[in-house]
């Protein structure tokens, strides 16, 4: 069964560094997502990214996060500047439609 | 806004007993509901949709989940848990026809089978 793959499965940065979480979404699948979830909190949606550009939004997402899709297989998720506040486990996500999402193993960021 | 409430943060259930994990939701309009399970050091699983039509719907794992728009409701059952269930279950929501695919979840409820 396909699934959502991510890169690396734990990562550990210093404060004011630059990131980069990578994502294979399934292939035929035409809608990316990115949500996040901090320790012991809820699942946050931070992006959504259809047709090459970003289709939607959230107030997370600020000028510090990017994402691209640079080639037909990968989605990646860039963060500019880190802060301890990032410290998070980030999904990536992907969907053939409208409806189900289907969601990677994630992306530990650990910020020092 | 949208909002998903699990008003439960553990569920215990004996094994091959029924289990229901509770879900709420707040929409303007109306709701697509997803239930998903994450099993330790994994990622979201899909387990079943309500988009539209029955309100019984069937899922993964012979899970079902119950529909109810007058309650705004979404809860999860099985007839009979398996140890094997033993996860955390996170309800979400997006509104049908918004022009926006992402989904707002619940905090999540950890349920535990006991053998």
């Amino acid at each position: 069964e396909p699934e959502v793959t991510q890169t690396p499965s734990h990562q550990v940065t210093q404060m004011g560094q630059e990131v980069i979480l990578r994502c294979v979404p399934i292939s035929n699948h035409l809608y990316f997502y990115w949500y996040r979830q901090i320790l012991g909190q809820k699942v946050e949606f931070l992006v959504s990214f259809y047709n090459n550009e970003i289709s939607e939004k959230s107030e997370i997402f600020d000028d510090q996060f990017s994402v691209e899709r640079p080639d037909g297989s990968n989605f990646t998720l860039k963060i500019r500047s880190t802060k301890l506040e990032d410290s998070a486990m980030y999904f990536c996500a992907s969907s053939e439609e409208r409806y189900e999402q289907y969601f990677g193993p994630g992306t530990r960021l650990t910020v020092t | 806004a949208q909002s998903v409430a699990q008003p439960e943060d553990q569920v215990n259930v004996a094994e091959g007993n029924p289990l229901t994990v509770k879900c709420t939701y707040s929409v303007s309009g109306n709701p697509y509901l997803f239930w998903y399970v994450q099993y330790p050091n994994r990622g979201l699983q899909f387990l079943l949709k309500y988009i539209t039509g029955d309100n019984l719907v069937k899922g993964s794992y012979g899970f079902e989940a119950e529909f109810n728009k007058s309650q705004t409701s979404f809860h999860l059952k099985k007839p009979s848990a398996l140890v094997s269930d033993s996860a955390l279950y996170f309800c979400a929501v997006r509104e049908s026809g918004a022009g926006s695919y992402q989904l707002t979840f619940g905090k999540g409820t950890k349920l535990s089978v006991i053998p």
